[in-house]
């Protein structure tokens, strides 16, 4: 399981591009990596998946550089109601799946 | 659409009392999960399996069971609940793949939130 660093928290307005980064340094070969978004008293949901270069959804863009030691989670134009906590994941650890402490994203109107 | 549910949502007991919290899933995934919650907090793995008759310990200790009899089907058990288990329970499920794409995507259900008074 690669460690990950993320933010501990970030406060962002209503319409502006949020971007969240997150440094995986060990990351392995064949791990990829997938951010996750968990609303209070909900759990988390699945929001990209990426390996390498550029991933885009509906709902947000993945940025990974060519060496894969970070990527970037951006979210276009972000209402109240993306205030959430996010999670970066990268590989896994004796087959287990850690949640880290995530970024707590806070938008402002 | 859900496709993992649980129940119940929400359950308040006493201290003593055994309780079950079910959690089934129609996607035919071989992984399932149980992580504990408490409110802002960080999810912690609690439990796992990889499939039918397979049961593995996550990451940290609880005094819950869990059983794996039937693909679908992931129940949590705690024969006598105290005031320290209270928190909300998780239950997620993906298919079996560790590596490549899709590994690592999890389909949460919307949580069990227990109260032991």
């Amino acid at each position: 399981l690669a460690k990950t660093t993320q933010p501990i928290s970030m406060d962002s307005y209503e319409g502006q591009e949020v971007n969240i980064t997150c440094s995986h340094n060990n990351i392995a070969t064949n791990d990829y990596i997938t951010w996750y978004q968990q609303f209070p008293s909900q759990g988390p949901r699945f929001i990209i998946q990426g390996y390498k270069t550029k991933v885009t959804n509906e709902v947000a863009s993945l940025f990974i550089p060519a060496d894969r030691k970070s990527s970037t989670l951006s979210l276009p134009r972000v209402s109240l109601s993306d205030t959430a906590v996010y999670y970066c994941l990268v590989g896994t650890r004796d087959d287990k799946i850690i949640f880290g402490k995530g970024t707590r994203l806070h938008i402002l109107p | 659409e859900a496709d993992i549910y649980q129940t119940p949502r929400y359950l308040v007991i006493g201290t003593g009392k055994k309780i079950t919290l079910e959690c089934s899933q129609t996607m035919g995934h071989d992984k399932m999960y149980w992580y504990q919650q408490d409110p802002g907090m960080e999810l912690h793995l609690i439990h796992y399996s990889y499939g039918v008759n397979s049961t593995e310990k996550g990451d940290l200790s609880s005094e819950s069971t869990v059983s794996r009899i039937r693909t679908e089907h992931f129940p949590l058990t705690l024969e006598s609940a105290r005031p320290s288990h209270t928190s909300q329970y998780l239950c997620a499920s993906s298919k079996r793949s560790l590596t490549g794409v899709g590994a690592n995507v999890l389909t949460f259900g919307a949580g069990s939130r227990l109260t032991v008074l």
